[in-house]
């Protein structure tokens, strides 16, 4: 968990509020992930970003916008939260170098941040 | 219908028991099949993945993928205490980009 760090572990705010939650990684990976994590509904894509030009929606995009402001950054926003935001989130990174054939491009997880919209 | 369905659980077990996690898929084009195990307050991390159908053995953990039935399995021998937490199940066609299942939560009591 140490090669991927988030910012911050933990936030409440309230419902209009603008946020953005931070990830940084220590590991060189070009790719990058956001996921938001429910009971019962796993883990659901955001946003993720294949390097620092390149952007693409997830599965759950609407009511959230990222920046990639380098290699190693990778920022989500929240721009008006609403209650149904309250989740965990996660931060990913894979490095397609190592993915071939039989050899898995693995995915590695941040600690993850608790957000509570009120 | 989603891409990956995972048996909902929480299912709590007696030390040395063994453990067998499933989860069935709809896409043909995944060739990946991934268990990611989640401690409370951390993130997931890879526990072991196989490559299209069959068994791969890492310890007391055996996965297992049949392909035919789009069905993958995760068997925990001997299970532990510190095997409790949520097991993910999850897919790719090899690309980054990964569908979960909705996890598992394993309680091992002493």
């Amino acid at each position: 968990d140490a090669d991927v760090t988030q910012t911050p572990r933990n936030r409440i705010t309230k419902t209009g509020k603008r946020i953005m939650l931070e990830c940084s990684q220590t590991k060189g990976h070009d790719r990058m992930y956001w996921y938001r994590q429910d009971p019962g509904l796993g883990l659901r894509l955001i946003y993720y970003s294949f390097d620092v030009k390149d952007i693409n929606k997830g599965e759950i995009s609407d009511g959230y916008s990222v920046s990639r402001q380098a290699q190693a950054k990778f920022s989500l926003s929240l721009e008006s939260a609403i209650p149904n935001q309250t989740a965990l989130y996660f931060c990913a990174t894979s490095d397609p170098s190592r993915g071939a054939g039989e050899t898995l491009e693995t995915q590695y997880f941040g600690p993850g941040t608790r957000l509570l919209v009120l | 219908q989603k891409e990956v369905e995972q048996d909902p659980g929480p299912l709590s077990v007696p030390e040395g028991a063994i453990v067998s996690l499933n989860c069935t898929y709809s896409n043909s084009a995944f060739q990946y099949f991934m268990w990611y195990r989640q401690y409370s307050r951390k993130g997931p991390e890879l526990l072991m993945y196989t490559y299209s159908s069959g068994n791969k053995e890492d310890g007391r953990f055996t996965a297992q993928v049949d392909k035919s039935s789009k069905y993958i399995s995760l068997f925990i021998r001997d299970s532990q205490p510190s095997d409790s937490a949520t097991y993910l199940c999850a897919t790719t066609s090899g690309a980054g980009k990964s569908t979960f299942g909705d996890g598992t939560t394993l309680t091992v009591k002493p």
